[in-house]
């Protein structure tokens, strides 16, 4: 089972360059979710989707984009890689919200990002 | 942004000890979760808890949600050393967002 799958599980960047983070899930979730990871500061949410074809922002969206072509797939954009943008990114994936409760999100392994 | 804080941010302790972890808000939550997180890897669910009052057990682990479902507490009874790790709560609402807590890494020693 491979659940949620992200790719690269490393990178570096120079201030500037863009890049995709792939994120894919062959759970058939509806929700989807990216995160960074900052020392002390726990997981933030930068972008989320309830579904394909729906997307909106999270906590810290700035500099980033996302879009949800399909169920499996929901890409991080970095548009201009800045050194602020150094962390760790997690993306996960939820069979539902249902109501105001979230069923248990399955994350991946985590891509670290350096920006130089 | 709902805000969740963790507490301690560090806990240190011998085998056997038991332990609590603090999660609190002055926000409403509707449903409350705990994930632990080992490094180098994603976080992984422990427990969900959605009513005031509530306590969930898990073997050695105890989950409690507060009346007014603003805190949440984790008791660790007779740590081992393979609890180690990161344990983050996690508040969801009405607006489709989890909100993570800082965290509180746990080291226990053999």
């Amino acid at each position: 089972n491979a659940g949620v799958t992200q790719t690269p599980k490393f990178q570096v960047l120079k201030t500037g360059q863009s890049m995709t983070l792939q994120c894919a899930q062959d759970m058939n979730h509806e929700y989807m979710s990216w995160y960074r990871q900052d020392p002390g500061m726990g997981l933030r949410l930068i972008h989320y989707s309830v579904g394909a074809g729906i997307t909106d922002q999270g906590e810290v969206p700035n500099g980033y984009n996302v879009s949800r072509s399909t169920t499996e797939d929901f890409p991080l954009r970095l548009l201009s890689a800045a050194p602020s943008q150094t962390s760790v990114y997690f993306c996960a994936s939820s069979r539902s919200w249902t109501g105001a409760q979230l069923t248990e999100a399955f994350f991946g392994q985590g891509t670290r990002l350096t920006v130089v | 942004t709902q805000l969740l804080e963790q507490s301690p941010q560090f806990l240190s302790i011998q085998e056997g000890e038991n332990l609590t972890v603090y999660c609190n808000s002055s926000s409403v939550f509707s449903s409350l979760q705990w994930y632990r997180q080992e490094p180098g890897e994603g976080p992984v669910l422990l427990v969900t808890v959605v009513t005031g009052g509530e306590v969930k057990k898990l073997k050695r682990l105890t989950f409690q949600f507060g009346d007014a479902r603003k805190d949440s507490s984790l008791h660790i009874t007779a740590a081992q050393p393979g609890d180690t790790g990161l344990y983050l709560c996690a508040g969801g609402s009405n607006d489709y967002k989890l909100s993570f807590g800082a965290g509180t890494t746990v080291t226990v020693r053999a």
